[in-house]
């Protein structure tokens, strides 16, 4: 019974370069949330994600990130041209989806990934 | 104004003492969630309790229960008989029900448990 699977766990980047995280949801679930976790910090939300739509993206930086979730494959948050400051944890979390307007739906969190731009 | 308060940076507690942690929240919305998860130092989210904001009974889950005082804001988490492995980092989050903002938990900023032999 897998649960919410991320990878690469560990990733480093140069500064320019693309980061791709990936996140595969537990069995059965249609909601994919991002989060990113700064060094001695909570985690704050970025992105939203049901199958092929964007729910809520209001977390997210205007600039050089997206996330998506395929009908297919894994949800992918992506950082282009990755800067210092993007180094952190970057937690995926998903919920069935069926109790979501009510605040009843438990979000269940992967590993992690941990990005690191030098 | 923040939504979620947790006013103790770090806690102490003796092993098999019961150690109360806080959590204030901030919200308008008559329906909402609130939740705890546990982050050891090896760094991944674990989820522990949930409480909704229409339950009238208290949140319990083996050696984790929550405080809930509604009119305070207030949803503290208790752990009974603290053991070793319960020291961590815990966060408290809150899920709000209003227009496409439905999906976000909002964390607070944490409370680091040890617990001492």
């Amino acid at each position: 019974n897998a649960g919410v699977m991320q990878n690469p766990r560990h990733l480093v980047r140069r500064r320019g370069q693309e980061a791709r995280l990936r996140c595969s949801p537990m069995k059965g679930h249609s909601h994919v949330y991002w989060y990113r976790q700064l060094p001695e910090e909570g985690l704050k939300f970025m992105v939203y994600l049901q199958k092929e739509n964007i729910i809520d993206e209001s977390g997210m930086p205007k600039e050089r990130f997206s996330a998506e979730f395929p009908k297919e494959g894994p949800s992918i948050l992506r950082i282009q041209q990755v800067v210092r400051g993007d180094s952190a944890a970057y937690f995926c979390a998903s919920s069935p989806g069926e109790g979501a307007r009510y605040g009843l739906e438990t979000q269940y969190f992967g590993p992690g990934t941990r990005l690191l731009v030098l | 104004a923040q939504k979620i308060t947790q006013t103790q940076p770090g806690m102490f507690v003796q092993e098999k003492e019961a150690v109360t942690l806080d959590c204030t929240y901030d919200t308008s919305d008559q329906s909402y969630g609130l939740f705890w998860y546990k982050q050891p130092s090896s760094g991944e989210m674990i989820f522990l309790i949930y409480q909704g904001s229409y339950d009238e009974q208290n949140a319990t889950e083996g050696r984790y229960s929550l405080n809930f005082q509604k009119a305070r804001k207030s949803a503290n988490l208790v752990i009974s008989a603290s053991q070793l492995g319960d020291s961590a980092m815990y966060f408290c989050a809150m899920r709000e029900v209003r227009g496409t903002s439905y999906g976000k938990l909002t964390f607070g900023q944490g409370t680091i448990l040890t617990v001492h032999p």
